[in-house]
Formats: C-alpha cells, structure tokens, sequence
C-alpha cells in the first residue's frame, strides 16, 4: 500500500513552460486535492476533486488546471509557468464515506517547483 | 466558511521544557479538528485528531490536544520537547463531508515553527 505518491519530486522550469505534476493514491478515496506550500503562508488548496469526473477550485485555482479520469490519478497542470509559481506542491487524498469520512488527509511527500 | 488561527509563527523552547502550540477555528458548523507535523523537507504527518467525544486527544509520542467549543480552540502541548520535535506544526480544520459546506478540504493555519534550543 504506497498511499499517495508524487512524481517528480524536484522540478526547475523556465518561465513560460508547461508541466504537469503527478498524483496517484491507492487507497480507494473519492477526495482528492492539490495545495501549494509558501513561506508563511501555510497551505492553500488549489484544486480538488470529490470523484472521477468532477473537479472544482479552491483557494488559488489560477494559472493551474486539474482533471479526474479515474479514482486513483490526479494530475496538476501548469499551463506557462510563473515565478509566482515557485513553490512545494502537496497532493492529498481522503474518504468521503463511513468512519473514515472525517477529512483526515493522507498527503504525499511533495513536489519542490523552481520557475525561473 | 471556516478559518484557523494559529496565533504563533515561531515557538522557542529549551529541550525538555513544556510548550504549548496555539489554535483557534471559527466556522458556523461542526468541525473535525486536526493537528498535522511536518518535519523538515517532508510532507506533513497527522499528530492527533478529535472528532467526536472525549475533548482530549493524545498522540503516539506525547503530545496532546484539548477541544474546547466554547474557546473555539484546539491548543497543541507536550509537558516536554525533545530536540527531534523541531518541526512546523499546522492546526486545521474540516467539515463532515456531505455537509453542504463546499470543499471537504482541510482548512489549515498558517503553522507555528517549533524551534528547540539545547
């Protein structure tokens, strides 16, 4: 059981440039998201997703792109990167249903993101 | 909407003095509260949660945490640090899901750095 992974887990990219980070998790869970982690600011939900086929936006959507094909995958997409997008990315999965819907987040450990 | 207040960026502390890390919600429904570790360079670890009765909650490795509704608070505290408790802790918070709340992502604060001097 892997939880949730994250490739890469380093990435330098020139401004301008698209990427997408990638996300998987096996744990069976409907919720998925996406925050980035800046200094002294915490963490800020980007993206998240309640199930294969929906998506939705979260604190700072802009500049980022999300889908959900299947359970497991959820992949982020820098369409052109900024510099403002130089960050940590954290992927994070979690129940919905029974005693394990409480929103306890399983997260992964990270992408470390350089736009120059 | 909910919110977390973590009132302290940055907590020194002597090794093995008490520390107490503090974390006020606001939100106009139940929530689930939660406190997560993160230690340098990795991703964050759950430390403790509280759901539902007993408004203590104790973690594996010392730490506790005390729901109080009325304070709208979750303070985090250990009777005393070790050196390899250097880490960012962030309080968060989040809705049942279902709950008509929107997003059943974590809410978080913005961390306190749990500094520990020999």
């Amino acid at each position: 059981n892997a939880g949730v992974t994250q490739t890469p887990k380093f990435q330098v990219l020139k401004t301008g440039q698209s990427m997408t980070l990638q996300c998987a998790q096996d744990m069976n869970h409907e919720y998925m998201s996406w925050y980035r982690q800046d200094p002294g600011m915490g963490l800020r939900l980007i993206h998240y997703s309640v199930g294969a086929g929906i998506t939705d936006q979260g604190e700072v959507p802009n500049g980022y792109n999300v889908s959900r094909s299947t359970t497991e995958d959820f992949p982020l997409r820098l369409l052109s990167a900024a510099p403002s997008q130089t960050s940590v990315y954290f992927c994070a999965s979690s129940s919905r249903t029974g005693l394990a819907g409480t929103g306890e987040q399983y997260f992964g450990p990270g992408t470390r993101l350089t736009v120059t | 909407a909910q919110s977390v207040t973590q009132l302290d960026s940055q907590v020194p502390v002597f090794e093995e003095a008490p520390v107490e890390l503090r974390c006020n919600y606001s939100s106009s429904v139940s929530v689930y509260l939660f406190w997560y570790v993160q230690y340098p360079n990795q991703g964050l670890q759950l430390l403790l949660k509280y759901l539902s009765g007993s408004t203590l909650v104790e973690s594996i490795n010392g730490f506790e945490a005390e729901f109080n509704k009325s304070q709208t608070s979750f303070h985090l505290r250990k009777p005393s640090v070790h050196i390899s408790d250097t880490a960012e802790y962030f309080c968060a918070v989040s809705q049942p899901p279902y709950s008509g709340g929107g997003a059943d992502g974590l809410t978080f604060g913005k961390g306190t750095h749990l500094i520990i001097q020999p």
